[in-house]
């Protein structure tokens, strides 16, 4: 079983509508929570950072974290068809400038027109 | 800020050279970088953490004679694939730790290597 677990889609959504997507994890020691956006042949955008439980809400983007239950959600409002890309959540225990990312697999979403 | 550059962004060798990859994190110094590899259709696969002015550290199963690392400034951090195979063909992704409150990593652009 892998310590991050993610639904690797497609996600498929009319523009406009909300995209939710969320992970699972086994590992409670984690702490730090991250959501990156991912295009074809591109590196990794960071769009969200979130610590511990909580909400935490950017422009169209918000952040949940279940630290009870071992899961995490990234809620997409008004998705545009710039939004089609793969999220990858991703996350740590520590925060110190050597700590690893424990990445998800990523889910592959289509906003279309 | 926290811009993250790779170079080059597409390279192409014979089996047999050695090929060169730079990271460099242009408006921040970083104490530590990490170069990833990411398959088609896949997440990214941690190959080594990168400190300045130390040994890079690793993965298990990472061969480190073959992906020689070398952080030698806060803003730089090369990696070298020595001796190159098409089975090192990828897609290869640095990122930078940012020193702020939560040290986030913020990633460069990625290197598609081809080795024919």
């Amino acid at each position: 079983q892998k310590e991050v677990e993610q639904d690797p889609g497609p996600l498929s959504v009319p523009e406009g509508a909300i995209v939710s997507l969320n992970c699972t994890y086994s590992n409670s020691a984690f702490q730090y929570f991250m959501w990156y956006r991912q295009y074809s042949r591109k590196g990794p955008e960071l769009l969200m950072y979130t610590y511990s439980s909580g909400n935490k809400e950017d422009g169209r983007f918000t952040a949940q974290v279940d630290k009870s239950s071992k899961y995490i959600s990234l809620f997409i409002r008004d998705s545009q068809p710039s939004d089609s890309a793969t999220y990858l959540c991703a996350m740590s225990a520590i925060k110190a400038a050597g700590n690893k990312l424990t990445f998800g697999g990523g889910t592959r979403v289509l906003v279309k027109p | 800020g926290a811009v993250v550059s790779q170079h080059p962004s597409w390279v192409i060798c014979k089996s047999g050279t050695s090929v060169k990859i730079e990271c460099r994190s242009l408006d921040f110094q970083a104490t530590t970088m990490f170069w990833y590899r990411q398959f088609p259709k896949q997440s990214l696969m941690l190959m080594a953490t990168s400190n300045e002015g130390s040994k890079a550290t690793y993965e298990q199963g990472v061969e480190k004679d073959k992906f020689l690392i070398n952080h030698a400034s806060l803003t730089l951090s090369t990696l070298t694939v020595t001796s190159a195979h098409p089975e090192d063909s990828s897609f290869y992704i640095c990122s930078a730790s940012y020193p702020g409150q939560y040290n986030e990593q913020f990633f460069g652009p990625g290197t598609r290597l081809t080795v024919l």
